[in-house]
């Protein structure tokens, strides 16, 4: 069973931030919290993932809260391509590390 | 691109045939994992190989199987197709197995059972 809460969509301007709040407040210190997207009906596409600490790459940046309940993954300057179900998921280093547990994810939607 | 392809892109076959399924991991990756996604279930993971062997199952019914060659792509062969098989299969690859391995996802088979 998926371990996060997100909400089911969201809709943001393009060339806004976008900023997508995921809950996963039973993780644990052994988890890391990774993102992915699915524009479609392709194949989920890994944007970024971390464990304690703030990470950025050329995709996005994810905020992960002090307490690691929360994180926040911001899209800096959203296009009509970012459109897609976001996933947050929560990966066990000790049990289920081998799979990825999709929840429904969010629905974003960048409007022109 | 992720590097990972998948193999044929749609598939429409009838009830009780036999079909399989083909990935091809990126360059270097050992393991080979296959999820399937359906409308009411969302994103399922299926079962995973690293190296040619057998890692973990998901929810994978017995009528499908699986293997991983010497040459590390993959096949999902689905047997005795139902109605409600017809789904998006994804294979996703990653260098080793682990908690802290990105996997990187193919584009996917889409298979439609009349």
């Amino acid at each position: 069973d998926a371990k996060t809460t997100q909400p089911p969509s969201m809709d943001c301007a393009e060339g806004r931030a976008a900023n997508l709040p995921c809950n996963h407040s039973t993780i644990s210190g052994n988890e890391y919290v990774y993102w992915y997207r699915q524009i479609h009906s392709q194949g989920p596409q890994y944007i970024i993932h971390g464990l304690k600490n703030n990470e950025t790459n050329e995709m996005a940046s994810l905020i992960i809260t002090e307490d690691r309940k929360s994180s926040t993954l911001i899209l800096p300057h959203a296009t009509l391509r970012d459109t897609a179900v976001y996933y947050c998921i929560v990966r066990d280093i000790i049990q289920g590390a081998q799979k990825l547990v999709f929840g429904q994810g969010t629905r974003l939607t960048i409007n022109p | 691109d992720s590097g990972v392809t998948q193999t044929p892109k749609h598939l429409i076959t009838a009830t009780g045939q036999r079909v399989t399924l083909r990935c091809s991991p990126r360059s270097g990756d050992l393991s080979v994992y296959w999820y399937q996604q359906s409308l009411d279930q969302g994103l399922q993971f299926l079962i995973h190989y690293y190296n040619g062997e057998e890692r973990a199952k998901g929810n994978i019914l017995e009528r499908f199987s699986a293997q991983q060659f010497p040459d590390l792509h993959s096949e999902l062969n689905l047997s005795s197709l139902e109605l409600g098989d017809s789904a998006l299969y994804f294979c996703a690859s990653s260098y080793r197995t682990g908690v802290a391995e990105t996997q990187y996802f193919g584009p996917g088979t889409r298979l439609l059972v009349l």
